[in-house]
């Protein structure tokens, strides 16, 4: 069965630092890759997906995310955080071949950026 | 409306009862998808609608679950005799069609509580 895992249930940083968070799914096969962002209060959604080609996303507000095959992740990355960064970021897997699309999450990632 | 509305926000029932959990979802969406959220956990698939069919309700954990979408618009998941392992966040979401790399939207979910 697919499943995907986060490391980091929490991470705290400040401003400015830079941001990697990881991701990595179990799949053999083709899959999509997601990163989706829920900020306080507010409903889940979609920072950047992977379907094919360049292994090197590029999502909303600055965030990218790198596939890497051989190594079954998709990290989220953000050189520099600010403070409305500040939200819990999960990471998604659906592998058309034998799935029905649904999506495969994450347990997600706290992240609190200090001013 | 704009986006995926759920209603209630919140609902607290007693061990037992029988709740119904609303999701509108975004006008022109064929897709909808349910969801649930435990607490420190990403979402696991629940079911899925293309129009008014069920074509996957390969995720609902028993039969106290079901769920209904009758006009292939606003659907309604139901839940008979309630247990407290059944609280949680139920998410829905709609996308335009059900393929892999078409984006779905989310709802900001109802918590349902079971005391």
């Amino acid at each position: 069965a697919q499943s995907v895992s986060q490391h980091n249930h929490h991470v705290i940083l400040s401003e400015a630092a830079s941001l990697e968070l990881g991701c990595n799914y179990s799949y053999g096969g083709t899959v999509n890759l997601f990163w989706y962002v829920q900020y306080p209060g507010q409903h889940l959604q979609l920072l950047l997906k992977y379907f094919s080609g360049d292994p090197l996303v590029k999502g909303i507000k600055g965030f990218e995310a790198e596939f890497i095959k051989s190594k079954f992740s998709f990290n989220l990355r953000k050189p520099s955080v600010q403070w409305s960064d500040t939200a819990e970021y999960f990471c998604a897997v659906n592998a058309p071949r034998d799935s029905n699309y649904q999506l495969i999450w994450g347990a997600g990632t706290k992240l609190i950026i200090k001013p | 409306g704009a986006g995926v509305s759920q209603t209630p926000s919140n609902k607290v029932t007693e061990k037992g009862k029988y709740v119904e959990l609303r999701c509108d979802p975004i006008s022109g969406h064929t897709a909808l998808y349910w969801y649930r959220q435990s607490l420190g956990q990403g979402p696991e698939f629940l079911i899925y609608f293309q129009g008014t069919g069920a074509a996957d309700d390969s995720g609902l954990p028993n039969d106290r679950f079901f769920a209904v979408r009758p006009e292939g618009s606003v659907s309604t998941l139901k839940i008979q005799r309630t247990e407290r392992g059944d609280s949680a966040v139920y998410l829905c979401a709609s996308s335009l069609m059900r393929r892999e790399n078409t984006e779905a939207f989310f709802g900001q979910g109802t918590r349902l509580t079971v005391v």
